[in-house]
């Protein structure tokens, strides 16, 4: 069975803050690694990766994949209070035709003024 | 375009009674699935489809039912309301294929069954 676990559960931090939220995954036939952020709303892409070492960056967000090891981990740099959210990481795995994505539990993330 | 939408927003249920959650999406989209979210636990599929006519069962499908007869809707159905079903459901499309699994999800529709 496809396993995603994130970690930690949740954190508090203050504006300015750097925060690294960790996923680690067991799946079989993986394909790709997705970062979501969720306000009190549907989930909202971030980033996809696919190959290991490389760096993705969308302003003070970054991501990076480690196919050995099996994790990834999601940088938010000067964190701000919008930044506050739950933080989805998710797994797509399989044959094409019914690939599908594992979802772990969530890193909820609050940043105080 | 609209995306991807549900409705309704809200629902509350008996025990027993049966109803359906609408999904549509107006991207062309081959690949549609239903989630459900319970908090701590992110979310879990249930239902899922690779185009029309075309379904099958995600991780956690009992007590559901879908059918995918256009491209654009892909239903929900629950059969016999129970407790253990009251959660946020969401629907989500993307393109098939495996470059493209970023999903586009419906706004969600908030179900409590009492």
């Amino acid at each position: 069975e496809d396993k995603v676990v994130q970690s930690p559960l949740s954190l508090v931090v203050h504006e300015g803050d750097t925060v690294t939220l960790n996923c680690s995954y067991e799946v079989t036939n993986f394909r790709s690694l997705l970062w979501y952020k969720q306000e009190k709303k549907a989930p909202t892409f971030l980033f996809m990766l696919t190959s290991s070492g490389i760096e993705k960056k969308s302003g003070r967000l970054s991501s990076i994949l480690d196919k050995k090891e099996l994790f990834s981990i999601l940088n938010i740099t000067a964190t701000q209070t919008g930044d506050s959210a739950v933080y989805l990481c998710a797994v797509g795995a399989g044959e094409a035709a019914g690939n599908k994505l594992t979802f772990g539990g969530g890193t909820r993330v609050l940043v105080k003024p | 375009n609209a995306g991807v939408t549900q409705t309704p927003k809200f629902q509350v249920l008996k025990t027993g009674q049966s109803m359906t959650l609408q999904c549509a999406q107006d991207m062309n989209h081959e690949y549609m699935s239903w989630y459900r979210q319970d908090p701590g636990m992110g979310l879990r599929l249930i239902h899922y489809s690779v185009g029309a006519g075309i379904t099958d069962q995600g991780e956690v499908p009992n007590g559901y039912n879908v059918s995918r007869s256009t491209t654009e809707d892909f239903p929900l159905r629950l059969l016999s309301a129970a407790p253990s079903q009251t959660s946020v459901y969401f629907c989500a499309s993307r393109r098939q294929g495996y470059s493209s699994y970023e999903q586009y999800f419906g706004p969600g529709t908030r179900l409590t069954v009492t």
